[in-house]
């Protein structure tokens, strides 16, 4: 039974350049969180998605982060122009249900050059 | 507001000795807790989970942790500490209602070191 997948595992970008980050939950996990992870510090949740609906993006960034989770594929969390302190450390999790356990993935960590 | 504090940054403990790693939560609605661990590099895998029930929690290799409601408390423990036990913990609490959406609260993390 595999975990959770994001992909790629490492990503380098210039700043100005789009950054699309991916993961597929656990199967049979309907519900998608993402967190960013600061250096030395803890995660942060961005946004909670179900299939083609975001529940909550209220640690979102306003502009240029944006989430989808189609009916039919993975998770995107994509981050447009991006910018030296977009560099972190991006974990999705998954979970059956609200309130529930969260499962996490080994994470993508950005680099913005 | 919500919150999550991890008082110690950094622990070190030697090869054998107890271990308790502190985590303090401010939540206004019914909490349910987690602990996860992260070695460097690596994602998060859950250690143990309080939802609701015996206020006692067993976790896999060997940790367990005590949910106390009064001191808002969910303190991580291990009787006996291995080397491969070195890595950062994470205190997490996600809450249902009080306008939660089923997302979590993490602290800052513990990194624990361990001396042979």
């Amino acid at each position: 039974n595999a975990g959770v997948m994001q992909n790629p595992r490492h990503l380098v970008r210039r700043r100005g350049q789009e950054a699309r980050l991916r993961c597929s939950p656990m199967k049979g996990h309907s519900h998608v969180y993402w967190y960013r992870q600061l250096p030395e510090e803890g995660l942060k949740f961005m946004v909670y998605l179900q299939k083609e609906n975001i529940i909550d993006e209220s640690g979102m960034p306003k502009e240029r982060f944006s989430a989808e989770f189609p009916k039919e594929g993975p998770s995107i969390l994509r981050i447009q122009q991006v910018v030296r302190g977009d560099s972190a450390a991006y974990f999705c999790a998954s979970s059956p249900g609200p309130y529930n356990e969260q499962f996490f993935g080994p994470g993508t960590r950005l680099t913005v050059l | 507001a919500q919150s999550v504090t991890q008082p110690d940054i950094h622990i070190t403990v030697s090869e054998g000795a107890s271990l308790e790693l502190r985590c303090n939560y401010s939540y206004g609605a019914t909490p349910y807790l987690f602990w996860y661990v992260q070695s460097p590099g690596q994602g998060l895998q859950l250690l143990l989970k309080y939802f609701s029930g015996d206020t006692l929690v067993q976790g896999i290799k060997g940790f367990e942790a005590e949910f106390k409601r009064s001191q808002s408390s969910f303190n991580l423990r291990k009787p006996s500490v291995h080397w491969s036990d070195a890595a950062e913990y994470f205190c997490a609490v996600g809450a249902v209602g009080g306008g939660s959406q089923g997302n979590l609260i993490f602290g800052k993390g513990t990194k624990l070191s361990v001396k042979p």
